[in-house]
């Protein structure tokens, strides 16, 4: 079956440190994986496209990665602030061009 | 990115009665968005594809007769949830194709999201 695998547990790291997220897809074949955050009772806000003939990508202190072979993505975020504490959420597309999503990873950033 | 709205931004309702949620795209015109629900602590869950002018495409599992889809123009579609119940209370979001020319044609962007809440 298909599946896309997110932390279930919540990251808490401290002010400062790199954080690293997950997202592990089976029986997929995305063109591109989207990471989004989400801030409580609000909507998804974009944040980063890689597509599968990209390794890597960043975007001030994110940065994402794309391993096809691994079928597993990682989001970083350099230099954390608590100002970055949200649910992180990977989505990639699927037949038809539509974008699934994963369960999302809360992280924490303690100051 | 586009800018979409979304109202109310929260709803409580009776059992039994209908609630209309409406959905904007404020800086372009977008012929497709989409109706997502969220339950806590899960993944965005794709409804259907609301099409300007036609035919909204419902996931499966999705009852169109209950999840009413309107996209009259290319800036507002509006989904009404018919006799809610208990079972229907949820986060309901949509989005629409970042196709502004600034980014991706491969993004969404979201709305902020209507809380529904059934009694």
């Amino acid at each position: 079956s298909q599946k896309i695998e997110q932390n279930s547990e919540a990251l808490n790291i401290q002010e400062g440190k790199t954080a690293t997220l997950t997202c592990n897809y089976t029986n997929y074949s995305p063109a591109y994986l989207q990471w989004y955050r989400q801030d409580p009772g609000r909507g998804p806000v974009f944040l980063l496209l890689i597509r599968e003939n990209e390794k890597e990508k960043r975007k001030e202190r994110l940065k994402v990665t794309f391993d096809t072979t691994l079928k597993q993505s990682l989001f970083h975020i350099t230099a954390s602030q608590p100002a970055d504490s949200a649910t992180y959420l990977c989505a990639l597309n699927a037949k038809g061009n539509k974008l699934v999503f994963g369960a999302g990873t809360i992280l924490r950033v303690k100051s | 990115g586009a800018v979409v709205s979304q109202h109310p931004s929260w709803v409580i309702c009776k059992s039994g009665t209908s609630v209309k949620i409406e959905c904007r795209s404020l800086d372009f015109q977008a012929t497709t968005m989409f109706w997502y629900r969220q339950f806590p602590k899960q993944s965005l869950m794709l409804m259907a594809t609301s099409n300007e002018g036609s035919k909204a495409t419902y996931e499966q599992g999705v009852e169109k007769d209950k999840f009413l889809i309107n996209h009259a123009s290319l800036t507002l579609s509006t989904l009404t949830v018919t006799s809610a119940h208990p079972e229907d209370s949820s986060f309901y979001i949509c989005s629409n194709e970042g196709r502004s020319g600034r980014g991706s044609t491969d993004t969404q962007y979201f709305g902020p999201g209507t809380r529904l809440t059934v009694l």
